[in-house]
Parts: C-alpha cells; structure tokens; sequence
C-alpha cells in the first residue's frame, strides 16, 4: 500500500517564476491539505481539498492556489514566486474531513534564488 | 487563533536519561493534540496523540497526558535512545470538520553515547 507520494522531490525557481508540486494521497484517501515548513519552523497550513473544492485556508496570499482532481490527487501552484517561498512543501491525506489520522508525505523542496 | 509553543532545542542528552520536552497550546473548544517526530531525511510521522482532557498517550515509550487546566502536553520518556534523536513536533487539531493542524516549532533532540 503505497503512502503519499509527492514530485518533484527537489525543484529549483529564480523569483517571478511559477511553479507546480504534486501529490499522490495515500491509497483510499480522499481529501488532501498542503503546508510550508520554513527551515526551522513547523509547517504552517496552507489549504485543503475535499471532493475537488477547497476546503479551509491559512493564511497565505492568494499567489498559492491548489486543485484536487476526480482521482484525489492535487496539485499546488505558486505564482510570482518569492526568496520567501524557499520552503519544504508537505501534503497531507486523510480519508475524510475533521480527522486525527492524516498521513504526511515526503515533501518537495522548493528553493528560490 | 490557535497557538502551540514548545520548548526551544536542541535538547542533548545521553543515551538513557530522563526526556521532557514541554508544550503548552492555546485553542478554543476542544482540540486533540499530537506529538509528530521527524527523523533525518524523513517525513513527519505521528507519535501519540490524546483526543480528550485526562487522556495519556502513549507510543514507543513515548507518553504524553492532556492537561486542560494548564493547557498542556508535554512529551516524556523514561530512558532516551541514540535512536530517539529527531525533530519533535507538538499539534493540535480543533475539533469539527477541521483538519488543519497547527504545529509549534519543533524541538531538536540530540542523544548521546
């Protein structure tokens, strides 16, 4: 049963790029959130998606936008890219809404120069 | 809003001593709290969690006790191993059909022959 999977695992941007990470839930799950982790910091919620709508949202410009297909995989964009969006993106999947269980991929490491 | 804060690492400790590593949150209504560990290279993997005032987690002799009269969680184990040595996450989720987590900043646990 294969967890979460996300591509690409590492991706490098110049600023005012737009870049687009992906991610696979784990086998059965059907929602699927996404957050930042800063180097040293915890990772910060950004959205989530159910039933290919988005769900709840943190506080994140509007430059961060997802979609969630009919299979539940999701992408998620960043426009115009900043020195500031070097981060560990992370994707999350649960089966459901509201639930403890929610399974973390591996992360895709943005780097910005 | 909702808050986590943790203990600020790293925390060095030799290989079978005493373990705390204090969190405290702040939440309306009735959040479950998490410990999440991220080892070097992995993913964040959930460790215990309690979903309800009183309750102890517990996992990989790992406990954690819910304490809602002083809004906290902290994380203890008995006898530290080399192989405990990771970054360690406090969460909460709040309850209804959320499934945001809200992460504190991680605490680094270095343990030693």
């Amino acid at each position: 049963d294969a967890g979460v999977t996300q591509s690409p695992t590492h991706l490098i941007k110049t600023r005012g790029q737009q870049v687009t990470l992906r991610c696979s839930p784990k086998s059965g799950h059907d929602t699927v959130s996404w957050y930042q982790q800063a180097l040293g910091q915890g990772p910060q919620f950004i959205f989530q998606y159910y039933e290919e709508e988005e769900r709840q949202r943190g506080n994140f410009p509007d430059r961060f936008s997802g979609h969630q297909f009919p299979n539940y995989s999701s992408e998620l964009n960043v426009n115009a890219l900043l020195l500031g969006d070097s981060a560990l993106y992370l994707c999350v999947s649960s089966l459901g809404l509201g639930r403890d269980e929610q399974f973390f991929g591996p992360g895709t490491r943005l780097t910005v120069l | 809003g909702d808050s986590v804060t943790q203990m600020e690492g790293p925390v060095t400790l030799s290989e079978e001593a005493f373990l705390t590593i204090n969190c405290t949150y702040t939440a309306t209504g009735y959040p479950s709290l998490f410990w999440y560990v991220q080892y070097p290279g992995e993913g964040l993997q959930l460790l215990l969690k309690a979903t309800k005032a009183d309750d102890k987690g517990s996992n990989k002799g790992f406990e954690a006790t819910y304490r809602k009269e002083t809004t906290s969680f902290h994380l203890e184990k008995g006898s530290v191993q080399v192989s405990d040595s990771a970054v360690y996450f406090c969460a909460l989720r709040n309850t209804g059909t959320a499934s945001k987590l809200t992460f504190g900043t991680g605490t680094r646990l270095q343990v030693t022959l």
